[in-house]
């Protein structure tokens, strides 16, 4: 597509369930990034995938939380047993290239809300 | 203490000012910084993208950097409503793809 798409763009749980956020980057993009805003903050990295794979996931805050990437594209992030402290924008961004912050795309976010 | 400092504002000028929005940041590593445009409820949009230091124009924007000091500067002449938004900057080292972000600053310019 045009840009990243990001699903749902918001999303209430109740305390303890899982949940499962979607990016759709840009297509060709071999990068792809994900990064929490929490409120009044700025982003904070979570995990990064070139094609498939993740060298660095340093970002994830607990184990709760995982992602994976298939086919080289979409991307799941995925956080079980939620908590309030997870209620956050959830951001994923792609790029052709990995370094020098070039060409980063962002898509509009998951906004979470754990209640 | 953070790595990017930047003062959260809000900062309210009128239509037409000049705004002048900054970062400081620790880390001397930093060579290349942007600054994103984040209207509500939507992802951020990159404005500048800078390399070392000195000073880039791209019509009513000019950014900024001084890698001495390790400051950044954001500067927006003729401030329209429409500028009226979260403004963040980001910087990152040569061989990273990890951006490291600023809290933001709000911006409201009133008509």
């Amino acid at each position: 597509g045009a840009g990243v798409s990001q699903s749902p763009s918001n999303k209430v749980t109740e305390k303890g369930k899982d949940v499962e956020l979607r990016c759709d980057p840009i297509s060709g993009h071999t990068a792809l990034y994900w990064y929490r805003q929490s409120l009044g903050q700025g982003l904070e990295f979570l995990i990064y995938f070139q094609g498939n794979s993740a060298p660095d996931k340093s970002g994830l805050p607990s184990d709760r939380f995982s992602a994976e990437r298939t086919g080289g594209s979409v991307s799941t992030l995925t956080i079980q047993r939620t908590q309030q402290e997870d209620s956050a924008v959830y951001l994923c961004a792609s790029s052709l290239v990995s370094r020098q912050g070039q060409g980063y795309t962002f898509g509009s976010g998951t906004r979470l809300t754990v209640v | 203490q953070k790595e990017v400092e930047q003062d959260p504002g809000p900062l309210s000028v009128p239509e037409g000012a000049i705004v002048s929005l900054n970062c400081t940041y620790s880390n001397s590593a930093f060579q290349y910084f942007m600054w994103y445009r984040q209207y509500s409820r939507k992802g951020p949009e990159l404005l500048m993208y800078t390399y070392s230091s000195g000073n880039k124009e791209d019509g009513r924007f000019t950014a900024q950097v001084d890698k001495s000091s390790k400051y950044i500067s954001l500067f927006i002449r003729d401030s329209q409503p429409s500028d009226s938004a979260t403004y963040l900057c980001a910087m990152t080292a040569d061989s990273s793809y990890k951006l490291i972000f600023g809290s933001g600053t709000r911006l409201l310019v009133r008509p």
